[in-house]
């Protein structure tokens, strides 16, 4: 079965700070993974994907097979990266279908 | 831009009522939308898929007949909450793919349902 797995629930660190979202997945076939990440008061926005290899924000995520992870990364945090994060899995080909793990809160202090 | 709307924001029921939920693409066409519910800090359900002109697929699990979606036009989906009850309150959001999905869903703001 298709699952994704974020183990924090809240991540709080201090601005400057590294900071790296878990994320696990399992699924069968060839994954395509993504980040969503909804700011206080806003709605769900995608944030990055994997097939990019982009870097926005600051944060990248590197799909590894081996270990099924796509952790989220970002060297130096900013105030303005706290939100909650969900990493997703997209369930079908060619469709919407997106698993959505439970999310992770990240709170950077000044 | 792809801006997804819905509609209302925030409701308020009685127990055995229905509820009707719109989620519109404001300026794109979506064959495809996608009904999720959201529990209080918890992850987003994927509910079902919602297809222009043909019937919604459903999840495993979820109600059909009590989970009533439409999705007339390219433009408008409908989620009917039918004979709500207290366990159906619930912050429902949904979500549209462009046409060539790219991985890119883009969402609604979401629609707080209160059932008394």
């Amino acid at each position: 079965a298709q699952r994704v797995t974020q183990p924090e629930k809240l991540l709080s660190v201090f601005k400057g700070a590294p900071v790296e979202l878990k994320c696990n997945y399992s699924y069968s076939g060839s994954p395509e993974l993504f980040w969503y990440v909804q700011y206080s008061r806003q709605r769900l926005q995608l944030l990055l994907r994997h097939i990019s290899r982009e870097s926005i924000k600051g944060f990248t995520a590197d799909l590894n097979k081996g270990e099924t992870s796509f952790h989220l990364k970002k060297p130096f945090a900013q105030e303005e990266d706290s939100a909650m994060y969900y990493c997703a899995l997209k369930k079908q080909s060619n469709t919407g279908k997106l698993i959505f793990g439970q999310g992770t809160t990240l709170q950077v202090k000044p | 831009g792809a801006v997804v709307s819905q509609h209302p924001s925030w409701v308020i029921c009685k127990s055995g009522t229905s509820v009707k939920i719109e989620c519109r693409s404001l300026d794109f066409q979506a064959t495809t939308m996608f009904w999720y519910r959201q529990f209080p800090k918890q992850s987003l359900m994927l509910m079902a898929t919602s297809n222009e002109g043909s019937k919604a697929t459903y999840e495993q699990g979820v109600e059909k007949d009590k989970f009533l979606i439409n999705h007339a036009s390219l433009t408008l989906s409908t989620l009917t909450v039918t004979s709500a009850h207290p366990e159906d309150s619930s912050f429902y959001i949904c979500s549209a793919s462009k046409q060539g999905f790219s991985g890119e869903l883009f969402f609604g703001e979401g629609s707080r349902l209160t059932v008394l």
